[in-house]
């Protein structure tokens, strides 16, 4: 079971929004604005979307947005693409021994 | 270009022994901390390993602490994950990832596959 929770799948239209949740604690989440996001097609590594909860590295485009609000993170993707269909990790740094930690992950479905 | 490379993985027996490698290149390897997380086979994703740029501080998941040691070679520009006492529930795709400036991992390599089975 994953440290942090996310929902299992979740689906859109080209061109709408979509939300993803991730719900930890006040060790993770909760206690540090060190969230980030992560993107992964079938078979390949996970990529950077966002950093420090809503920051995108040089490259993503301003579709993806990140906010925080106590222990939950949400990742939204605005104007819904096909190539937007894959998996999403969050990941938070975190007080513990294991310093991060990770979500379950969420199947993107663009309808 | 920033790439990493990981070899090394294949199929073990539990207890086994294991050496994973990553070869970095695109960067001030020596700069940076790196890491190790891996993937389970449910996809779930999990930190294994961290060491800092001079190799003088190492932190383990509890889940591998005192059977898994982080190391590199920075003129080889290299990172090291060696695996002893492995288990069942080792088995994954593990990446090595760079360490980003704020406590992100920025990039990761392709993964190898540890397979842990009797």
């Amino acid at each position: 079971q994953s440290a942090l929770t996310q929902p299992a799948s979740v689906s859109g239209s080209p061109g709408q929004s979509i939300t993803i949740s991730c719900t930890g604690t006040s060790g993770d989440i909760g206690g540090y604005n060190f969230v980030s996001w992560y993107q992964q097609h079938p078979g390949k590594a996970p990529k950077l979307m966002l950093y420090e909860v809503s920051n995108r590295p040089t490259g993503v485009s301003n579709r993806f947005s990140g906010s925080k609000s106590g222990n939950t993170a949400s990742l939204t993707i605005s104007g819904l693409q096909a190539e937007d269909e894959a998996d999403y990790f969050c990941s938070s740094y975190t007080s513990g021994s294991t310093l991060w930690v990770f979500g379950g992950g969420t199947k993107l479905t663009v309808l | 270009e920033v790439q990493l490379v990981e070899s090394g993985g294949g199929l073990v027996q539990p207890g086994g022994s294991l050496r994973l490698s990553c070869e970095a290149s695109g960067f001030s390897f020596s700069g940076y901390r790196m890491h190790w997380v891996r993937q389970l086979p449910g996809k779930g994703l999990e930190w294994v390993s961290r060491i800092k740029g001079d190799g003088s501080d190492t932190r383990y998941a509890d889940s591998v602490k005192g059977r898994f040691t982080i190391s590199r070679d920075n003129p080889k520009n290299t990172l090291y994950l060696q695996m002893n006492s492995l288990r069942v529930e080792d088995t994954a795709v593990y990446y090595c990832a760079k360490d980003g400036d704020h406590f992100e991992h920025d990039y990761w390599g392709q993964g190898t596959l540890v397979t842990v089975s009797s």
